[in-house]
């Protein structure tokens, strides 16, 4: 079965702290896997995507096909992180596959 | 970027009445909207595949008569919620697929419906 999991529902970290949001997936293809962030009252928008490899606003994926995990880290935490992240999983149908999401709240 | 534009951002309506929600790419054509639901603090749950000028692609469990799609145009997806109930409140969300630009997803506002 395709499923995107993410096992936290909060994380809650100081501001400065290291912080790592977890995601593992199953699917029997080549993933195509995304992390969203839905700032308070905003849209649900595209953080990053991990054919691309980059790093937005500090953060970074990488895809572990071994342990079938998309973990979101970022080395130092700031107030403005604070959010609801999702991971995503992109079928080949181009549907995308949410895990449950995981609210992030950075305290000053 | 390209933006995704949902109307209403909220509605109120009476069980039994039926309300329509539109889902609206503002500069760039989709032929392939997509069409979510989230409950609060929940993950979003994917309804159904809206694609311009064929019949949408419900998912398992959704009731395709319940819930009525229509893609009539490559920037305009409409969903229907007929013969609202209260259980049907829920937090509406589209989004659209970018040709191009590594079919990026950009997703709407969502819409509130409440149904009383």
């Amino acid at each position: 079965a395709q499923r995107v999991t993410q096992p936290e529902k909060l994380l809650s970290v100081f501001k400065g702290a290291p912080v790592e949001l977890k995601c593992n997936y199953s699917y029997s293809g080549s993933p195509e896997l995304f992390w969203y962030v839905q700032y308070s009252r905003q849209r649900l928008q595209l953080l990053l995507r991990h054919i691309s490899r980059e790093s937005i606003k500090g953060f970074t994926a990488d895809l572990n096909k071994g342990e079938t995990s998309f973990h979101l880290k970022k080395p130092f935490a700031q107030e403005e992180d604070s959010a609801m992240y999702y991971c995503a999983l992109k079928r080949n149908t181009g549907k995308l596959i949410f895990g449950q999401g995981t609210t992030l709240q950075v305290k000053p | 970027g390209a933006v995704v534009s949902q109307h209403p951002s909220w509605v109120i309506c009476k069980s039994g009445t039926s309300v329509k929600i539109e889902c609206r790419s503002l500069d760039f054509q989709a032929t392939t909207m997509f069409w979510y639901r989230q409950f609060p603090k929940q993950s979003l749950m994917l309804m159904a595949t809206s694609n311009e000028g064929s019949k949408a692609t419900y998912e398992q469990g959704v009731e395709k008569d319940k819930f009525l799609i229509n893609h009539a145009s490559l920037t305009l997806s409409t969903l229907t919620v007929t013969s609202a109930h209260p259980e049907d409140s829920s937090f509406y969300i589209c989004s659209a697929s970018q040709a191009g630009s590594g079919n990026t997803i950009y997703f709407g506002e969502g819409s509130w419906l409440t149904v009383v």
